[in-house]
């Protein structure tokens, strides 16, 4: 069973604060999605990475894929109240997705 | 282009009755996948289907059922619920299913079990 774990599970921060969540597993994954999912909502996909040790921007959102493809970080700078929601990675492979249990981040004004 | 939809957004059953959920993919999307998602257990996959076919299915007991249709529409079923299968239910359609897997998600069906 692949497991993915993600932390910290609950964020609490201030606008203009940065930030950082971690998706670890001991599984290797070919490619791993993050998604932010807000109440009463799907999950939005944000971005995949695919090749050990790349890293994608998304205005203020930094990701990075482990070297070794088994864990991944999720950076956000100078965080807004807009930035608040339910932050899921998903580990991949042959086309079966395992998701972590998330991180609720709370920005407040 | 329209994203996924999911009907009913809410549905309340009792126990023992059995729902059916559907889920339309974004058009051009052949693979569906079905997941529960509730407060303790997070995101469980529950389903894919591809070409009217299921490919790969979760740890979930044969009351969760589900069917791909040749527009790539999909429905599932869930047959005498307990209390426990209240959760939303979410769908999620990807081109293919495979290599990076990118799946839309819909905005899911709330299902109180009562």
């Amino acid at each position: 069973t692949q497991l993915l774990e993600q932390s910290p599970q609950f964020l609490s921060i201030q606008e203009g604060e940065n930030l950082t969540v971690y998706c670890n597993s001991s599984s290797v994954f070919s490619s791993l999605q993050w998604y932010r999912q807000e109440p009463g909502e799907g999950p939005v996909l944000l971005v995949t990475v695919v090749t050990g040790g790349e890293v994608k921007k998304l205005k203020r959102l930094t990701f990075q894929f482990g070297d070794a493809r088994k864990d991944s970080s999720l950076h956000i700078t100078a965080a807004q109240p807009g930035d608040t929601g339910l932050y899921l990675c998903a580990g991949t492979n042959a086309g079966k997705s395992t998701f972590g249990d998330g991180t609720t981040l709370t920005v407040k004004p | 282009k329209a994203g996924v939809t999911q009907t009913p957004r809410y549905l309340i059953k009792t126990r023992g009755q059995q729902v059916t959920l559907s889920c339309s993919p974004i058009s051009g999307h052949r693979s569906v996948s079905w997941y529960q998602q509730t407060p303790g257990q997070g995101l469980q996959f529950l389903f894919e289907y591809f070409s009217e076919t299921q490919r790969n299915k979760g740890n979930f007991p044969g009351r969760f059922s589900g069917r791909q249709f040749s527009n790539s529409r999909s429905e599932m079923n869930v047959s005498t619920l307990e209390l426990g299968d209240s959760a939303l239910y979410l769908c999620a359609s990807s081109v293919s299913g495979t290599g990076l897997a990118e799946q839309f998600f819909g905005p899911g069906t709330r299902l109180t079990v009562l």
